[in-house]
């Protein structure tokens, strides 16, 4: 049973707008949660967290989303550039227990078009 | 380096034989991660090391699969009697504590002909 689910296994954006990525969840006790960026041939690499006492987090042009009421979290990227083209992970945890750590979903391959 | 090291980079191996993947994490990280991701797959938990606890062995696929970590850094995972199904990008990761953002290294290609 997956806890974490990225619904959508690619999506296609043009270069210049706006890309959003969502991820759900079903573990009510994540507490943290996290988003990687994995190129080709490369391992994850951290982009952007978010706690669950807020409800967003910036950094540059990444901006990550949590509703926890729908237990759902998106990444928005703007302006998506060409750089951007990778795939994306959705993680989250359990800070004050768990035992899994980081929790994955089967990523989002997103794809920026010129 | 600073970084999270897995070798080899590339394993190709006959199916039956045993193989041993190695991880040096990011020093003073009490936390570490394997993870798998196999063609079209995201990225499946193998197990959890946490400082000097005992490891969460949950997402083991089978008990072909072992892993440890001695002295609270380097890992290894262990897989015996390779089946073509392990094939795969073995990741391990590490991160100062469970709910901090884990570094990963590169990977192992795992190939098992």
């Amino acid at each position: 049973d997956q806890q974490v689910k990225q619904n959508s296994p690619s999506l296609s954006v043009q270069e210049g707008r706006i890309s959003i990525l969502n991820c759900d969840y079903t573990n009510s006790m994540f507490d943290y949660f996290l988003w990687y960026k994995k190129y080709p041939a490369e391992g994850p690499t951290f982009l952007i967290s978010i706690s669950s006492i807020k409800d967003k987090n910036e950094d540059g042009r990444f901006t990550v989303f949590l509703n926890k009421s729908a237990k759902h979290l998106s990444l928005h990227i703007v302006p998506s550039q060409p750089g951007d083209s990778a795939v994306y992970f959705c993680a989250a945890s359990e800070a004050g227990g768990g035992a899994d750590g980081l929790t994955f979903g089967k990523g989002t391959h997103l794809i920026i078009q010129p | 380096g600073a970084g999270v090291s897995q070798s080899p980079s590339n394993k190709v191996t006959e199916k039956g034989k045993d193989v041993e993947l190695r991880c040096d994490p990011i020093s003073g990280h009490t936390a570490l991660y394997w993870y798998r991701q196999s063609l079209g797959q995201g990225l499946e938990f193998l197990i959890y090391f946490q400082g000097n606890s005992a490891p969460d062995k949950s997402g083991l696929p089978s008990d072909r699969f072992s892993a440890e970590r001695t002295g609270g850094s380097v890992s290894t995972l262990t897989i015996q009697r390779t089946q073509q199904e392990d094939s795969a990008v073995y990741l391990c990761a590490s991160s100062l504590t469970r709910a901090t953002e884990a570094f990963f290294g590169q990977g192992t290609r795992l190939t098992v002909v």
